[in-house]
């Protein structure tokens, strides 16, 4: 079968920094997709990658490794609007087709 | 561009109504998805679209489910004899042609049957 798994929930502090890991098995592979999404709201596009390595975009970064069948997201510097789920999404085909995981709903504290 | 648009954003309904469903996508995009949420899940793959052409339906969608995107524009979501099975959040998404395009999401129809 498919599979996405990444944890349900973290909490860290306001400024800290947080790692939400994402594993995959998936019968095809074009790249994965790191998504944010407030409660009650559309999905919104974080980062992309289909190459092993790091991709930086300002506070957030994401990792993959395409042979562990791993990538992280890394959030820095974390503010309060940070509170968020965070979908870790698999491109599974050449048209393009995601199949998401069940995200991981991130808690910032004060 | 006002991004990928859906109406309604929310649907009230009675178990075994039909409900119908709009998604405007960003008008350059030739590719239009369509996936369903659940609370506390990610969103779940349902059908796409190249242009008019449907190229995979999901086995989540039953024959109560149709979609169509007619002139390759705008695409309907039809939902015939609604059960409460069938309350989720209705996503749309667009992309451009190339696999490895990002698909933007737009806010979604919240369905509830009653």
């Amino acid at each position: 079968g498919q599979n996405i798994d990444q944890p349900t929930e973290m909490t860290a502090t306001e400024g800290a920094i947080v790692q939400i890991n994402c594993t995959y098995q998936t019968s095809g592979f074009n790249g994965l997709f790191w998504y944010q999404q407030h409660a009650g709201e559309a999905p919104t596009f974080l980062s992309y990658n289909v190459l092993d390595g790091l991709e930086e975009k300002g506070r957030f970064s994401s990792f993959l490794s395409r042979s562990k069948g791993y990538s992280y997201l890394l959030l820095k510097e974390l503010q309060m609007k940070d509170s968020a789920s965070y979908l870790c999404a698999v491109s599974t085909d050449s048209w393009g087709k995601l199949q998401f995981g069940s995200g991981t709903q991130v808690v910032v504290t004060p | 561009d006002t991004g990928v648009s859906q109406d309604p954003r929310h649907k009230i309904t009675k178990r075994g109504q039909n409900v119908t469903f709009r998604c405007d996508p960003i008008s350059e995009h030739n590719r239009l998805y369509w996936y369903r949420q659940t609370l506390g899940q990610g969103p779940e793959f349902l059908t796409y679209f190249q242009n008019e052409a449907q190229l995979e339906k999901s086995r989540l969608l039953s024959d109560r489910f149709s979609a169509e995107r007619p002139k390759g524009s705008f695409s309907t979501l039809e939902i015939q004899r609604t059960e409460q099975g069938d309350s989720a959040m209705y996503l749309c998404a667009s992309s451009w042609t190339a696999s490895q395009e990002t698909q933007y999401f737009g806010p979604g129809t919240r369905l509830l049957v009653l």
